[in-house]
């Protein structure tokens, strides 16, 4: 089946730093990829939306700026958390949709931020 | 806008007993309903999905998922609950158009005591 890679699997940073988050489509192409923050005890709530080749569509209330978003391949994109501070601390989770498949999306094993 | 209520924070179910894990929705046009497990500290699992066609889906673990329009739910089951099975569960919804995104539920939380 289609698998989704991330990494790091967890990631321990300074405040102030920047870190960065691949996630990757090991065996098929995502045309779009979708990056999703994780809260302990709640669900997933869709930071953006990237499609290959293109900006990245944010949603509301996420910061593009802070959140940098690069889809520069069909098989990878990274999220970059700059100027972290604590309150990203987070469980960070991509996703990918196969290009052959308009129902399907496949996620990521999950990056954890903690920001010191 | 399309929404997914699962009105239960936390399911309790003894080994062996059948579970229900409840899910209704809200989308505009013909609903894509999915289910995902996730265990502490991993990604989301696919267990299964509708698209159309029979209403009774069948999918990983044992699971399956019985959608019905008219109540506009998507029920996750399992006959004999394991205590393995004891994970956090998304119930998700898209619409039909190519563009739309998924919208995840709040996530139940289902415990399975030996």
């Amino acid at each position: 089946g289609a698998v989704v890679s991330q990494h790091p699997s967890w990631v321990i940073c300074k405040s102030g730093t920047s870190v960065k988050i691949e996630c990757r489509s090991l065996d098929f192409q995502a045309t779009t990829m979708f990056w999703y923050r994780q809260f302990p005890k709640q669900s997933l709530m869709l930071m953006a939306t990237s499609n290959e080749g293109s900006k990245a569509t944010y949603e509301q209330g996420v910061e593009k700026d802070k959140f940098l978003i690069n889809h520069a391949s069909l098989t990878l994109s990274t999220l970059t958390v700059t100027s972290a501070h604590p309150e990203d601390s987070s469980f960070y989770i991509c996703s990918a949709r196969d290009a052959g498949q308009i129902y399907e999306q496949y996620f990521g094993p999950g990056t954890r931020l903690t920001v010191t | 806008a399309q929404s997914v209520a699962q009105p239960e924070d936390q399911v309790n179910v003894a080994e062996g007993n059948p579970l229900t894990v409840k899910c209704t929705y809200s989308v505009s046009g013909n609903p894509y309903l999915f289910w995902y497990v996730q265990y502490p500290n991993r990604g989301l699992q696919f267990l299964l999905k509708y698209i159309t066609g029979d209403n009774l889906v069948k999918g990983s673990y044992g699971f399956e998922a019985e959608f019905n329009k008219s109540q506009t739910s998507f029920h996750l089951k399992k006959p004999s609950a394991l205590v393995s099975d004891s994970a956090l569960y998304f119930c998700a919804v898209r619409g039909n158009n190519a563009g739309n995104m998924l919208t995840f539920g709040g996530g139940t939380r289902l415990m399975v005591k030996p």
